[in-house]
């Protein structure tokens, strides 16, 4: 079973479009996220839920809006998708807020064209 | 705020080479670091950690020492495998941290 799971793996999709990405973890764990990565690999946080409670919002444009309808889950909604927005997206989740052991998914990969 | 730098990669090894990833940070307070890894296609996975000065983590073969008066924590592995080529991750958490502030990562090629 996998522990931390990204739905889609790959979308590719034009500029001006609305996408979703769907995370669930099957841990257990109270504290999930949500990271971007460029194209030159760096990495950084954009949102972290506690029990479905945001704490962190890290300066993200409108355009990106979290949902975390239960502590299992948590959907990255993207609107008027922009071309620097093609990037991977990690989902990742974590026992706390303060462990710093963080389980990620496999990414999802977003390519706007 | 908190940064964490990382030598810039690749770094380019033959098999049973000796390892070592520099990364130094600049944190408020004692921060704990860590090491994460990125295997082609894959999410990053914790590879070891460190909570305060002196502490070393190891895991795989592969270790780091907290060092507090050179405010660094290089990943270090005597003899490294194919196997171990990927993306090394340097992170760290200030006290009472909401999340990881991670390096720009170093890629690590291994040749037979």
């Amino acid at each position: 079973d996998t522990a931390v799971s990204q739905t889609p793996k790959y979308l590719v999709t034009q500029m001006g479009n609305d996408k979703s990405i769907k995370c669930e973890q099957n841990l257990g764990h109270d504290t999930m996220y949500w990271y971007k990565q460029d194209s030159k690999k760096f990495l950084k946080i954009m949102f972290s839920y506690n029990n479905k409670e945001l704490i962190i919002n890290e300066t993200v444009p409108n355009r990106f809006s979290p949902k975390s309808p239960d502590k299992a889950h948590l959907n990255l909604h993207i609107n008027s998708l922009e071309l620097g927005d093609s990037a991977v997206y990690f989902c990742a989740s974590s026992p706390g807020t303060n462990t710093g052991e963080l389980f990620f998914g496999e990414g999802s990969r977003l390519t706007v064209l | 705020g908190d940064s964490v730098t990382q030598m810039e990669g690749p770094v380019t090894l033959s098999e049973e080479a000796f390892l070592t990833i520099n990364c130094t940070y600049t944190a408020t307070g004692y921060p704990s670091l860590f090491w994460y890894v990125q295997y082609p296609g894959e999410g990053l996975q914790l590879l070891l950690k460190a909570t305060k000065a002196d502490d070393k983590g190891s895991n795989k073969g592969f270790e780091a020492t907290y060092r507090k008066e050179t405010t660094s924590f290089h990943l270090e592995k005597g003899s490294v495998q194919v196997s171990d080529s990927a993306v090394y991750f340097c992170a760290l958490g200030s006290p009472g941290f909401q999340k990881l502030v991670f390096g720009t990562g170093t890629r690590l090629l291994v040749s037979p």
